[in-house]
């Protein structure tokens, strides 16, 4: 039962042009979510989150937007630049108590 | 602030052999805990937590076993490692008073192959 799902296993993308990674739920109690950065051989980096009160928060380049009637959540980096070149990981939980729910990630290339 | 830190970085283990990873928080008190594995090309795959010493929850069944000794040291063992257990195991942690629910930081990771 994948109840987060990222379709696109991976995404390329030229620098400075904007990346767009996507993120579908299943689960209509989950009302916190978050995205994570991963390099090869190194512990995912959290990025930003949002709770289900927002449908936009942003930090510098990373805007995430939260789409409730359509259980969907997207992050834009803009501009994209090559150290964005990464796995993305989408996750969310419940704030009522329980563990973060993860997608499989989506391989981000940003070609020079 | 708070540091993460896990060993070995890497491991190469004989089928049948024993395993025990350490994570090891610093900087906070009475954190979550976590040991995820992440499978060659696949997400991550959450397989215990701890909200408190000896307290551990089991997601997956498994082979693998995890203890918390101390409030911030979680380790993962097997008696007996299978192929089947080689990956990359993280060890993550949150703010302790609710189960998970709070953002998740994670170690370096180990990554461990199973001959």
């Amino acid at each position: 039962d994948q109840q987060v799902k990222q379709n696109s296993p991976s995404l390329s993308v030229q620098e400075g042009r904007i990346s767009i990674l996507n993120c579908d739920y299943t689960n209509s109690m989950f009302d916190y979510f978050l995205w994570y950065k991963k390099y090869p051989a190194e512990g995912p980096t959290f990025l930003i989150s949002i709770s289900s009160i927002k449908d936009k928060n942003e930090d510098g380049r990373f805007t995430v937007f939260l789409n409730k009637s359509a259980k969907h959540l997207s992050l834009h980096i803009v501009p994209s630049q090559p150290g964005d070149s990464a796995v993305y990981f989408c996750a969310a939980s419940r704030l009522s108590g329980s563990r973060l729910t993860f997608g499989e990630g989506t391989q981000l290339t940003v070609n020079p | 602030s708070q540091t993460i830190h896990q060993w070995p970085a890497t491991l190469v283990q004989p089928v049948g052999s024993p395993l025990s990873l350490e994570c090891t928080v610093e900087g906070t008190s009475n954190p979550n805990l976590y040991w995820y594995r992440q499978a060659a090309g696949r997400g991550l795959q959450l397989l215990f937590y701890s909200v408190g010493i000896g307290q551990i929850s089991s997601e997956v069944p498994q082979n693998l076993s995890a203890s918390r000794p101390q409030d911030r040291q979680f380790i993962l063992s097997s008696k007996k490692l299978l192929l089947s257990d080689s990956g990359f195991y993280l060890c993550a942690w949150s703010v302790g008073g609710r189960s998970g629910t709070d953002t998740q930081y994670f170690g370096p990771g180990t990554r461990l192959t199973v001959l």
